[in-house]
């Protein structure tokens, strides 16, 4: 079963808007992670986020942890039409130790 | 530095046949992970080894298994293939289970 859901399942934007997605997900974690997928074809790694940490940055991309609400957002300031793509958290469970990916969001950008 | 390594890069099999995924970890990662990911949907986990051991398995029945060497490169055996394993199988790499883990960019599995 899915650990992570992401929120919205699609989003459409225009260039230079910002785009942000949530991911919820059930139990403890040690980490958080997010990827991003073009063309169903292998993830790229964006941003890794410790349990103990609540905000990150990586060039236009924010991530948020909040453990009380076992939920975390990306957002991607300043979209381009290369940002289209799917993007997915990943979770690291206290207990599994296993990577368990959520359903995705599919990011459109229109230039 | 090479990434992770898969191979085939497509494939197209006959229902009831067996099949052997390969997947090269990046130098120095011992944990390799295998998700599967029918057309559209998201990232099923199937397999994850670290050390050369199995450590845990997804919800997925016994004709799929696998295995990891003494290299750290590891196989996925598809065995009686069935038409919905028709699927993107992806292979990960980390150092260890709480670092990042990089993705190979996938065999992609056609079962007629």
């Amino acid at each position: 079963s899915q650990q992570g859901e992401e929120d919205p399942q699609a989003l459409s934007i225009q260039e230079g808007e910002n785009a942000t997605m949530n991911c919820s997900y059930k139990t403890s974690i040690n980490n958080l992670q997010w990827y991003r997928q073009n063309s169903g074809r292998g993830l790229v790694h964006l941003i890794l986020i410790r349990s103990n940490e609540r905000e990150k940055h990586s060039g236009r991309l924010r991530v948020t942890l909040d453990t009380s609400k076992k939920s975390s957002s990306l957002l991607i300031t300043a979209s381009r039409a290369a940002d289209t793509a799917s993007y997915f958290c990943a979770t690291d469970g206290y207990n599994t130790d296993k990577l368990i990916f959520g359903t995705g969001t599919r990011l459109q950008v229109f230039p | 530095e090479a990434g992770v390594t898969q191979s085939p890069t497509h494939l197209i099999k006959t229902r009831g046949q067996q099949v052997t995924l390969r997947c090269s970890p990046i130098s120095g990662h011992t944990s390799v992970y295998w998700y599967q990911q029918a057309l559209g949907l998201g990232l099923q986990f199937l397999l994850w080894y670290d050390e050369g051991e199995e450590r845990n398995r997804g919800n997925f029945p016994p004709r799929f298994s696998g295995r990891q060497f003494p290299n750290y490169s590891s196989e996925l055996n598809v065995n009686a293939l069935e038409l919905e394993d028709s699927a993107l199988y992806l292979c990960a790499s980390s150092f260890n289970t709480n670092t990042e883990a990089f993705f190979g960019q996938g065999t992609r599995l056609t079962v007629v």
